[in-house]
């Protein structure tokens, strides 16, 4: 079955860091673009960060840039998602998602960030 | 950055009738490539999203033909035929032509009335 696996949430505290991954089984990821999507609770769905297949090129929405960082090891099949200095307003699920060309054909059941104090 | 609308905001709906979802973008979303990169998802309840709709009329696989989507430049519409119980959700339109940032519309809420 194809399908991709985020990891690495929890609750943390204000001005921490946090690594999630998502791993992908089924299908081979060092050939994929992938994206991650957060939604904070009860909210819509925000772009944070998209790397491509080779890590060639990242990009992250402004908000992001500076505390954000993606990566990806292709030997494990995984892409990384790496959050610094935690904020209250971080606190949402973090999806992971396959680009197709036309954004994402495939997503992750997400993984839970809480930034609490 | 492209920024997308969408109304109604809360569309409740009845079971068997048509619906109809209207999205709007601040600028063209036609790319110089010719295509045009508006998608819709669904959102169910405790799910991650799906997407149903890409370059704005091409059903994903799987998606039942009576989601249909329609549309060109920065005015959009996605279209259920006949309204089923397993349709509820939010339903997002987004870009993907001019990026980054992708954007997302705000979502409409569809439940049953």
């Amino acid at each position: 079955q194809v399908q991709l696996v985020e990891s690495g949430g929890g609750v943390v505290q204000p001005g921490t860091s946090l690594r999630l991954s998502c791993a992908a089984s089924g299908l081979t990821l060092s050939s994929q673009n992938i994206h991650w999507v957060r939604q904070a609770p009860g909210k819509g769905l925000e772009w944070v960060a998209f790397i491509y297949y080779d890590a060639g090129d990242k990009q992250f929405t402004d908000p992001a840039k500076g505390r954000f960082t993606i990566s990806r090891d292709n030997s494990k099949n995984t892409v990384y998602l790496q959050v610094d200095s935690l904020r209250v307003e971080d606190t949402a699920v973090y999806y992971c998602a396959r680009d197709d060309g036309s954004f994402a054909d495939l997503w992750g059941q997400g993984t839970l960030v809480i930034v609490s104090s | 950055d492209v920024v997308m609308t969408q109304s109604p905001l809360s569309l409740p709906v009845t079971l068997g009738q048509p619906a109809s979802i209207s999205c709007r973008s601040s600028q063209s979303l036609v790319h110089s490539n010719g295509n045009t990169y508006l998608n819709w998802f669904r959102q169910k309840p405790g799910q991650s999203p799906r997407r149903l709709i890409y370059r704005v009329s091409y059903r994903d696989s799987g998606v039942p033909d009576r989601f249909s989507g329609s549309g060109s430049g920065t005015n959009f519409t996605l279209k259920i035929s006949r309204v089923e119980a397993e349709d509820v959700g939010v339903y997002y339109c987004m870009q993907s032509t001019h990026w980054p940032p992708f954007t997302f519309g705000p979502g409409t809420k569809v439940d049953i009335k």
